[in-house]
């Protein structure tokens, strides 16, 4: 089993600030790394796949990188409708795994 | 347009076994690379997968739920079936059936169920 380390669990942030959301592998995964963003209520949406490649329809803001053990998510210029909580995911090898969740709240 | 979505009991006793259904459109499983997987999310908790299906029939399973899972795929009616024995009240969640062969593109509304006697 491949465990995840994302961090930080709660980051307090304002509108136009840039934040970085953390998650470390126990093993090298290549680049098989996904980020899925989680409203209240709803269910996750896929934010990047393939540790960088953003999914269309999703904001130039977003951005993925990272590869091996180290990943990283990074939102350039916060915005109202990006509160919300961040999930990493490794589907390089069953069984797949999520990250612990990073909850973005408002400063 | 793809979409999924879940149906089953909200409501199940404990040692009861769930089944659930995602009834999916937008897409064929029978399409080389094409996978439904089950993930769910304890209230107030992170997501948690559980099981996957291929569209060549190849199943996989969370190694910690393994003995209690069985995912099977009906390709003419667009669904994919969840079964889980034995709940317990720490089962409860909400349910959520995905579609992607890698990474999760497109998600169901999730159901809600709670294990309760």
């Amino acid at each position: 089993v491949i465990w995840m380390t994302q961090s930080p669990s709660l980051l307090s942030a304002s509108t136009g600030d840039r934040v970085t959301i953390s998650c470390r592998m126990s093993q090298g995964i290549s680049s098989y790394l996904a980020w899925y963003q989680q409203k209240p209520g709803k269910a996750p949406e896929l934010l990047i796949y393939a540790a960088s490649t953003l999914q269309s329809g999703v904001p130039s803001r977003f951005s993925g990188s990272g590869s091996g053990t180290d990943f990283t998510l990074t939102i350039s210029c916060l915005q109202s409708e990006d509160f919300a909580t961040y999930y990493c995911q490794q589907y390089y090898s069953f069984p797949w795994t999520f990250g612990q969740g990073t909850k973005v709240e408002i400063k | 347009q793809i979409t999924l979505k879940e149906s089953g009991p909200t409501l199940v006793k404990p040692t009861q076994t769930l089944t659930l259904t995602c009834t999916f459109s937008g897409f064929s499983l029978s399409t080389s690379g094409v996978g439904v997987g089950w993930i769910r999310q304890p209230p107030g908790k992170a997501l948690e997968w559980l099981a996957l299906i291929y569209w060549d029939d190849d199943k996989r399973y969370s190694p910690s739920l393994k003995s209690r899972l069985t995912i099977t795929k009906d390709t003419s009616k667009n669904q994919v079936v969840l079964t889980m024995t034995n709940m317990d009240p720490v089962d409860t969640a909400t349910y959520y059936c995905a579609q992607g062969g890698v990474a999760f593109d497109y998600w169901g509304q999730g159901t809600l169920v709670t294990v309760s006697s």
